[in-house]
């Protein structure tokens, strides 16, 4: 069974440029996360999605950052306009929330981003 | 506030045992979740604890003190692949994972 793929693994951009992630969950997995991760730190939620529904997005910095999920399977986390700050891993997770399961995490390999 | 707490690195010996504390104060709680991250990748489940008392699987186990807010990961017989960031995270009542920022673990033969 294929893992939580994300597109791409490596991103330069100038600050200012918009830049877009990709991420396909698990087949079955109905939650969906990003994160944002710094070196030396945890994930830091960005949003959650429920199936096609956004149930948590009090983290996500919506003046620059929008993300879809438009059929409840794959999603797309953009930046416009991206900043210096900006540079970061974006990872993408998928759990299953079924009665009974356990809620673990499975992540994606991660999209690195560089910022200049 | 919520806040996780771990040792931001450590180092151990190969064959030997170390001992990863986390330390939580979490609104609520629903289970407590280690894994492990190896440098320049995604995180992997390691363990899950809800209950109290240790959960051994393999060369690693868990314990969980829900009354005092603590848990700590055990690895046994330590490899050099064992070389990695071990992150503890807590569920909190709204069943959102919170993460502690990782402990780095340095093996040397």
């Amino acid at each position: 069974e294929a893992g939580v793929v994300q597109s791409p693994r490596y991103k330069i951009i100038e600050k200012k440029q918009p830049v877009a992630f990709w991420c396909n969950p698990i087949s079955g997995h109905n939650t969906l996360y990003w994160y944002l991760q710094n070196l030396g730190q945890g994930p830091e939620l960005l949003i959650r999605y429920e199936n096609e529904e956004a149930v948590d997005d009090s983290q996500l910095p919506k003046d620059r950052f929008s993300a879809e999920r438009l059929k409840g399977v794959d999603s797309t986390l953009k930046i416009q306009p991206a900043e210096l700050g900006d540079s970061a891993v974006y990872l993408c997770a998928s759990s299953s929330s079924g009665t009974g399961d356990l809620n673990e995490q499975f992540f994606g390999p991660g999209t690195r981003l560089t910022v200049l | 506030g919520q806040n996780i707490d771990q040792p931001t690195e450590m180092t151990a010996t190969e064959g030997a045992i170390v001992q990863i504390n986390c330390t939580y104060q979490t609104s609520g709680f629903n289970g407590l979740f280690w894994y492990q991250q190896h440098a320049g990748e995604a995180p992997t489940f390691l363990s899950y604890n809800v209950l109290d008392g240790l959960e051994e699987k393999g060369r690693f186990s868990s314990f969980l003190s829900r009354s005092k807010g603590y848990s700590y990961l055990l690895l046994k017989e330590l490899q050099m692949k064992d070389s990695a960031s071990y992150l503890c995270a807590v569920l909190d009542s709204n069943y959102q994972l919170i993460w502690g920022a990782g402990t780095k673990l340095i093996i040397k033969p």
